[in-house]
């Protein structure tokens, strides 16, 4: 199946401080690819969507100057937490989709900000 | 709006009993369910998808659901609870190739 990889699985970061997550699908094109956030004991919230190629589109409430989503190339996709403070700490997963619907997830990466 | 509840945010079972995980959608066009689990610090892994073929859908690990359209539901099953289903369970819905909905997730305990 569809393998979808992420890079770093986990971070720890000062706060201020900048810090890129990786986002790679390895046996596939894909054309679209999503970031998720995940708190403690809750579900995934979607935070932006990316088409290779053209800017993110970010859901309500998601910082986009803080939120930075690089799509570059049909297998990478990158998430940039700028001058992260603490409240930016959680579990970020992404997906990726090839054709119409199905969407293949990540591994997560836990990022703490201290 | 379209919109995925999971009826019961912690479910336990003990080992062997049936496991059942409630899964109701509300949309206004056909939609694709799935199910996902999620073990500790982990990301999700697809149970299973019903995309309006067959009703009855089986998955890995002897999970299976059924779409019920009546009941807008997608109701998870299986007949004998292992120690290692011990995980989050998440059912997500995409309706026209739009984004997931995923609902709040379950917890299934396994009691020995």
């Amino acid at each position: 199946g569809a393998v979808v990889s992420q890079h770093p699985s986990r971070v720890i970061c000062k706060s201020g401080t900048s810090v890129k997550i990786e986002c790679r699908s390895l046996d596939f094109q894909a054309t679209t690819m999503f970031w998720y956030r995940q708190f403690p004991k809750q579900s995934l919230m979607l935070m932006a969507t990316s088409n290779e190629g053209s800017k993110a589109t970010y859901e309500q409430g998601v910082e986009k100057d803080k939120f930075l989503i690089n799509h570059a190339s049909l297998t990478l996709s990158t998430l940039t937490v700028t001058s992260a403070h603490p409240e930016d700490s959680s579990f970020y997963i992404c997906s990726a989709r090839e054709g119409s619907y199905e969407q293949y997830f990540g591994p997560g990466t836990r990022l703490t900000v201290t | 709006a379209q919109s995925v509840t999971q009826l019961g945010s912690h479910v336990s079972v003990s080992e062997g009993a049936l496991v059942l995980l409630r899964c109701n959608y509300s949309s206004s066009v056909p939609p694709y369910l799935f199910w996902y689990v999620q073990y500790p610090n982990q990301g999700l892994q697809l149970l299973l998808k019903y995309t309006s073929a067959a009703t009855l859908v089986k998955g890995i690990n002897g999970f299976e659901a059924e779409f019920k359209k009546s009941e807008t539901s997608f109701h998870l099953t299986k007949p004998s609870a292992h120690m290692s289903d011990a995980a989050e369970y998440f059912c997500a819905v995409t309706f026209g190739g739009q984004n997931f909905v995923f609902g709040p997730g379950t917890r299934l305990s396994v009691l020995p």
